[in-house]
């Protein structure tokens, strides 16, 4: 089955310190990533669509500089939260779907990234 | 405006007992509903219901579209402690939308 790889699966590090996850697809090649955050007990917001060779769509409210999102292959999508501050603490998770997949088939989803910023 | 919202948004049954999750959606150009379930990390796939009225099951889970009321459910019989979980429902119109989930608690 398709597989996706999150790394890394926690974090704890200071205020101010800029955090880089990935996301990669292991078995399949994905032309475009998303990249999610939920709170406890919440659902998944999404925060971008990330398209391989080009620039992300995020959603409203999402902060571009905040959150850099690089898709620079088909199998490999990051993620990094810039000057992270404490309100940045969250477990975000990316998914990925097949290239040639239409978008309303199933996400593949990465184990999830537990961030603390202290 | 696009939307997804699930209920109750928890629920607290014991060992044995069916339940029934409810998802209502609005979407300007629907091509997919979605169910997963989610415990600890990555939501996990269930159901992809696209058509109305044609149930899904997979062993104790069982999954219906109504298209024209826009509503889905997701029925879980003789639940077990291990079906305790978030369960997220999501429908691609333009973009994937999930639900606000529902949190399933089964006691023993």
């Amino acid at each position: 089955g398709a597989v996706v790889s999150q790394h890394p699966s926690r974090v704890i590090c200071k205020s101010g310190t800029s955090v880089k996850i990935e996301c990669r697809s292991l078995d399949f090649q994905a032309t475009t990533m998303f990249w999610y955050r939920q709170f406890p007990k919440q659902s998944l917001m999404l925060m971008a669509t990330s398209n391989e060779g080009s620039k992300a769509t995020y959603e409203q409210g999402v902060e571009k500089d905040k959150f850099l999102i690089n898709h620079a292959s088909l199998t490999l999508s990051t993620l990094t939260v810039t000057s992270a501050h404490p309100e940045d603490s969250s477990f975000y998770i990316c998914s990925a779907i097949r290239a040639g997949g239409e978008l309303y088939q199933p996400q593949h989803f990465g184990d999830g990234t537990r961030l603390s910023i202290l | 405006e696009d939307k997804v919202v699930q209920s109750p948004l928890s629920l607290v049954v014991h060992e044995g007992d069916t339940v029934t999750l409810n998802c209502s959606y609005e979407v300007t150009n629907f091509r997919s509903l979605l169910w997963y379930k989610q415990e600890k990390k990555a939501p996990t796939f269930l159901f992809m219901l696209t058509s109305s009225g044609i149930e899904k099951k997979s062993g104790r889970l069982s999954s219906i579209l109504d298209k024209k009321e826009l509503f889905s459910i997701l029925n879980i019989t003789a639940t077990q402690t291990g079906d305790s979980a978030i369960y997220l429902c999501a429908h691609t119109g333009n973009q994937f939308y999930f639900g606000t989930g529902t949190s399933l608690t089964v006691i023993p």
